[in-house]
């Protein structure tokens, strides 16, 4: 496709289940993104990826979160043992690569986790 | 750790007026600033990409202005319409995104 496709739009689950959420960014994008968006509460960013560099984890909130991305191109974003503070949308985006001139950060539509 | 404030937070205006939103931020070591669109349940829309090294960008109604030695930049709406009626963002780059907290803006018809 030709933007960033992020699956499922929407997800309920029960607190102490596993989730796992899907980022397709544009081809050819090095970077991804991952960043969460809470009710009434600015993003935040949880973990960055650039090429086969090593993944700056720095923002994610717990153990509970973690993000692998394959052959450089899909990521997944595991939450284990899902809290209902885990509620919130979460948002992937890619760029054609980080820190440059063509720098621009394309967003897919988001995930939006429900934790009952 | 960049700060960046968005100032309103919260804009009104009647239809034709035009819309002048304001983003601080606090380390001037950025690579661009983003400003970016999300209209309600929606994901983040790029408008305008001002790299550091510029001091403006056009798209449109749209204009973006980047003062880095002032840790300022500003959107400038032409001739607003009901349209426009979403909230902006502006996000530092300095290899990953510093977001302020958006001003929300209403277009009155």
């Amino acid at each position: 496709g030709a933007g960033v496709s992020q699956s499922p739009s929407n997800k309920v689950t029960e607190k102490g289940k596993d989730v796992e959420l899907r980022c397709d960014p544009i081809s050819g994008h090095t970077a991804l993104y991952w960043y969460r968006q809470s009710l009434g509460q600015g993003l935040e960013f949880l973990i960055y990826f650039q090429g086969n560099s090593a993944p700056d984890k720095s923002g994610l909130p717990s153990d509970r979160f973690s993000a692998e991305r394959t052959g450089g191109s899909v990521s997944t974003l595991t939450i284990q043992r899902t809290q209902q503070e885990d509620s919130a949308v979460y948002l992937c985006a890619s760029s054609l690569e980080q820190g440059s001139t063509t720098g621009e950060l394309f967003f897919g539509e988001g995930s939006r986790l429900t934790v009952l | 750790k960049q700060e960046v404030t968005q100032i309103p937070a919260a804009l009104s205006v009647p239809e034709g007026e035009n819309l002048v939103l304001n983003c601080s931020f606090t380390d001037s070591a950025i690579y661009n600033l983003q400003w970016f669109r999300q209209d309600p349940g929606k994901g983040l829309t790029s408008l305008l990409l001002i790299q550091s090294s510029q001091r403006e960008q056009t798209s449109g109604r749209l204009n973006a202005s980047l003062d880095k030695s002032s840790g300022r930049s500003t959107l400038y709406i032409a001739a607003s319409q009901p349209g426009d009626s979403a909230t902006y963002l502006c996000a530092t780059n300095d290899y990953k995104l510093s977001f302020g907290a958006g001003t929300t803006v209403t277009v009155r018809a």
